[in-house]
């Protein structure tokens, strides 16, 4: 069964760096087609697909974040980690992690965390 | 890369079908057999209840389906249920450095 868990601050400033991580159990995310992805939803408002890391540490990032956006993992320590730099108001969200599908085709997200909500606000 | 379009809400009474479209271009839902949807009830995680355009996970009831046509995805509800009512998210997969982008969202009403 695989599990994963978002943890961070509930509360950045604007312009700071928010730094996001996800805790995962039942992968190890060092095998193929293991990957995880970080997905956001603004109050009221839609899911954003934001990025992936692969098995292999390769990384897709959407094109409207993209320079503000990292992500990398520590497969030592089950974890992957979010790093968005430059915050603003419009960035507050629930801030999801997601496991990529195992079977098919493998372009779906099968497990999600539990989600955190990150405030921007001075 | 744009969201996918959506209605903004669908209603149905109990029993009754309904069905949701995904609107997106040749670069995403036209161009892959890789649409996936979403529920997620208030204050809850999505939860996936369609992969690869019409392929049912395990433990999803058999009254949601899913199909694809050009450019458009639709997610179909038979016999709608008063647990169905929920917010449904389309997503697809757009190749290249991208890879994904999901769709406006619906809120389903069960009346």
């Amino acid at each position: 069964q695989i599990t994963l868990k978002e943890s961070g601050p509930p509360l950045v400033k604007p312009t700071q760096t928010l730094t996001l991580t996800c805790t995962f159990s039942g992968l190890t995310l060092s095998s193929i087609p293991e990957a995880v992805g970080w997905i956001r939803q603004p109050p009221g408002k839609a899911l954003e697909w934001l990025g992936l890391i692969y098995w292999n540490g390769n990384t897709r990032y959407t094109p409207s974040l993209k320079g503000r956006l990292t992500i990398t993992k520590d497969t030592s320590r089950s974890q992957v980690v979010l790093s968005m730099t430059n915050m603003d108001p419009v960035d507050t969200a629930t801030y999801y992690c997601a496991h990529r599908g195992s079977f098919g085709s493998h372009y779906y997200f099968d497990y999600w965390g539990q989600g955190t909500l990150v405030t921007v606000s001075s | 890369q744009s969201a996918l379009t959506q209605p903004a809400s669908v209603s149905g009474s109990p029993g009754q079908s309904i069905a949701i479209s995904c609107t997106g271009t040749s670069s995403d839902i036209g161009g892959y057999n890789f649409v996936s949807w979403y529920q997620q009830h208030p204050g809850k995680a999505p939860k996936l209840i369609i992969s690869d355009v019409s392929d049912r996970p395990s433990g999803v009831p058999y009254r949601f389906s899913g199909s694809k046509s050009g450019n458009t995805a639709s997610l179909t509800i038979s016999g709608l249920q008063a647990e169905d009512e929920a917010d449904y998210y389309c997503l697809s997969y757009t190749g290249g450095l991208t890879s994904f982008v999901f769709g406006t969202g619906t809120k389903v009403t069960v009346l």
